[in-house]
């Protein structure tokens, strides 16, 4: 079955560490996503790529880095300059090309301890 | 800038309830309007969506219709069951003819159902 892939589902990370979410899809997709939710502020744009070896940042990519090597996989690393890591992490998936509708993961929930 | 307006919640429904999610939104143009649904420690699925005024999404008993003179889609139900419970986004993307179009999301309407 076709679909998007991110793990680990639970991690954990100690203060000053940097770590990566996983994010892999076999849909074909051309643009990938990286968004980041937590209690009552809905989802808001890290980063997104909309072609391999090519990403841009979103609304809140300070303290975050991505590389877009293949088109199948986008990991995300939390680095130790995000101040409030803790978090509830979703990867995204479209086609690309004026198509909007985006498939999800299943997420990623960081907890910095 | 483009935005989307809904209650947080948490609505509180007992089984077989009328569903109403109000959503309304900010945009210019004729942006493509969307419902998501997340199940607990889950990603977003696409539950509908419009991509024209006066357009109609429909899926698994849930509605929604595109209204461009009041901005909203708002999401009903006719009879919710308890697996209805869940968070649900509305969401919306700005037309373009192509390349990266963001999509902007509400902040997410709790909806608990009691047997």
């Amino acid at each position: 079955d076709g679909g998007i892939t991110q793990s680990p589902k639970y991690l954990f990370r100690k203060e000053g560490q940097n770590v990566t979410l996983s994010c892999e899809q076999n849909l074909n997709h051309d643009a990938m996503y990286w968004y980041r939710q937590d209690p009552g502020q809905g989802l808001r744009l890290i980063y997104y790529s909309q072609i391999v070896n090519d990403f841009q940042k979103g609304d809140i990519a300070e303290g975050y880095s991505v590389s877009r090597e293949k088109k199948e996989s986008f990991p995300l690393t939390v680095t130790s300059a995000q101040k409030n890591p803790t978090a509830f992490y979703l990867c995204a998936s479209s086609q690309g090309q004026g198509v909007t509708e985006a498939f999800f993961g299943q997420g990623t929930r960081l907890t910095v301890v | 800038g483009n935005s989307v307006t809904q209650m947080e919640g948490p609505v509180t429904l007992s089984e077989e309830a009328f569903l109403t999610i109000n959503c309304t939104y900010t945009a210019t143009g004729y942006p493509s309007l969307f419902w998501y649904v997340q199940y607990p420690g889950e990603g977003l699925q696409l539950l509908l969506k419009a991509t024209k005024a006066d357009d109609k999404g429909s899926n698994k008993g849930f509605e929604a219709t595109y209204r461009k003179e009041t901005t909203s889609f708002h999401l009903e139900k006719g009879s919710v069951q308890v697996s209805d419970s869940a968070v649900y986004f509305c969401a919306l993307s700005p037309f373009h003819s192509g390349g990266y179009q963001k999509v902007t999301f509400g902040i997410g309407t709790k909806l608990q159902v009691i047997p």
